[in-house]
């Protein structure tokens, strides 16, 4: 596999179901990003790893919770959503601050 | 409040003629600007970029050009093909946080459609 891969493509989850987002780049790059669109809104940028230390966002309610146990890899882990989280989350990496490299994204749908 | 704005949300032009893309930006720290490209059920897939001490920048049939006294850049296609027809999203940063990530700025995108 080559570029950034993001699983599940599609997921539809209850308000009190947990579920986890799973990236995996294969670039060797050392940065990783999550973001969010929702309809007709711009990427809004969730969470940041570089050089897998957490950049803090304060914005982003605690029912997401990323993880990055290494370079490669990078998850979202979600906990009782609301129906306004229904977006696609998109995963991202990077080298030396250079241009980002997307995934195809997951289709999150919160019922 | 927006700090990069694409005012113009779809874009028709006919196939061999100049797509012309624009974005706004307010805020002044912005010293890398880049352009994606989005196909539906995909992720953006980056297409050019330009750093705050150019003007210009070219690459085969895309050219980015940025007017920092205006606080604007655009995107030039040419010619423009069907294939072109994406969403096209314009981003802005700041100087690399953290020793190596940028925290991009998205436009909300411009829909281009290509006619044959």
């Amino acid at each position: 596999e080559t570029g950034v891969t993001q699983t599940p493509r599609h997921l539809v989850m209850g308000m009190t179901n947990k579920k986890s987002l799973k990236c995996e780049q294969h670039l060797g790059h050392n940065a990783m990003y999550w973001y969010k669109q929702s309809a007709k809104k711009p990427l809004e940028l969730m969470f940041v790893y570089s050089l897998e230390e957490r950049v803090e966002n304060n914005s982003v309610p605690s029912r997401f919770s990323p993880e990055c146990p290494n370079s490669s890899h990078l998850f979202l882990h979600l906990h009782t959503l609301q129906p306004e989280d229904s977006a696609l989350y998109l995963c991202a990496s990077s080298d030396r601050g250079d241009e980002q490299f997307f995934g195809p994204g997951t289709r999150l749908t919160v019922l | 409040d927006q700090q990069v704005k694409q005012n113009s949300p779809s874009l028709s032009v006919q196939e061999g003629r100049i797509s012309i893309l624009n974005c706004d930006y307010t805020n002044s720290m912005f010293d890398y600007f880049l352009w994606y490209k989005k196909y539906p059920a995909e992720g953006p897939t980056f297409l050019i970029s330009i750093s705050s001490i150019k003007d210009k920048n070219e690459d085969g049939r895309f050219t980015v050009f940025l007017n920092k006294s205006a606080k604007h850049l655009s995107l030039h296609i040419v010619p423009s093909q069907p294939g072109d027809s994406a969403v096209y999203f314009c981003a802005a940063s700041e100087y690399p946080f953290s020793g190596s990530a940028r925290q991009l700025t998205f436009g909300s995108g411009t829909q281009l459609t290509v006619l044959p």
